[in-house]
């Protein structure tokens, strides 16, 4: 399983855009990245995933350099409901499907 | 589609008191399913998983325990509870290998032990 890093915490303004980048230097060839954002009191929530290259959801859009080696959550707009936490991990597609978090980015959206 | 449930919502016990939590799936078959702990403020830290029923793996030592009755049924148990076993603890599905990597996560149990 991929150790990732990311920022402990961000802030943002009502209407910008967010990059989140995350580092994960020892992903595995078969190991997917994938987003889950969790809001107090609540299950982290799955946002995004992909392999390389760049993925574009209802939610967010996702970047992934070619030597996988880091990528970018990207939140177009935010809102004051988009703070919360969000993780960066890499799935791999074994059987178990254990996943390992992080402490997460804290993303706090100021009005 | 598939649902997840979790209860109790919240649970107060006593130190030394036993605890069950229940989580249950719906709507698919052989999911491999997750227990998880989140201390305040922390990340999640995965407690127990099952790829099938009976088959429990412990990833970190403690004094819980789990089970698999059924193939959407996962409990987690503890004889005695410690003040450390304070928290919040969240049940998690996903597709047999095969399926999708995503996990999906039930609304969660908050335990506080006094």
């Amino acid at each position: 399983l991929a150790k990732t890093t990311q920022p402990i915490s961000m802030d943002s303004y009502e209407g910008q855009e967010v990059n989140i980048t995350c580092s994960h230097n020892n992903i595995a060839t078969n190991d997917y990245i994938t987003w889950y954002q969790q809001f107090p009191s609540q299950g982290p929530r799955f946002i995004i995933q992909g392999y390389k290259t760049k993925v574009t959801n209802e939610v967010a859009s996702l970047f992934i350099p070619a030597d996988r080696k880091s990528s970018t959550l990207s939140l177009p707009r935010v809102s004051l409901s988009d703070t919360a936490v969000y993780y960066c991990l890499g799935e791999g597609s074994g059987n178990t499907g254990k996943l390992i978090f992080g402490q997460g980015t804290t993303l706090q959206v100021k009005p | 589609s598939q649902t997840i449930h979790q209860w109790p919502a919240t649970l107060v016990q006593p130190v030394g008191s036993p605890l069950s939590l229940e989580c249950t799936v719906e709507g698919t078959s052989n999911p491999n399913l997750y227990w998880y702990r989140q201390a305040a403020g922390r990340g999640l830290q995965l407690l127990f998983y099952s790829v099938g029923i009976g088959q429990i793996s412990s990833e970190v030592p403690q004094n819980l325990s789990a089970s698999r009755p059924q193939d959407r049924q996962f409990i987690l148990s503890s004889k005695k509870l410690l003040l450390s076993d304070s928290g919040f603890y969240l049940c998690a599905w996903r597709e047999p290998h095969g399926g999708t990597d995503t996990q999906y996560f039930g609304p969660g149990t908050r335990l506080t032990v006094l």
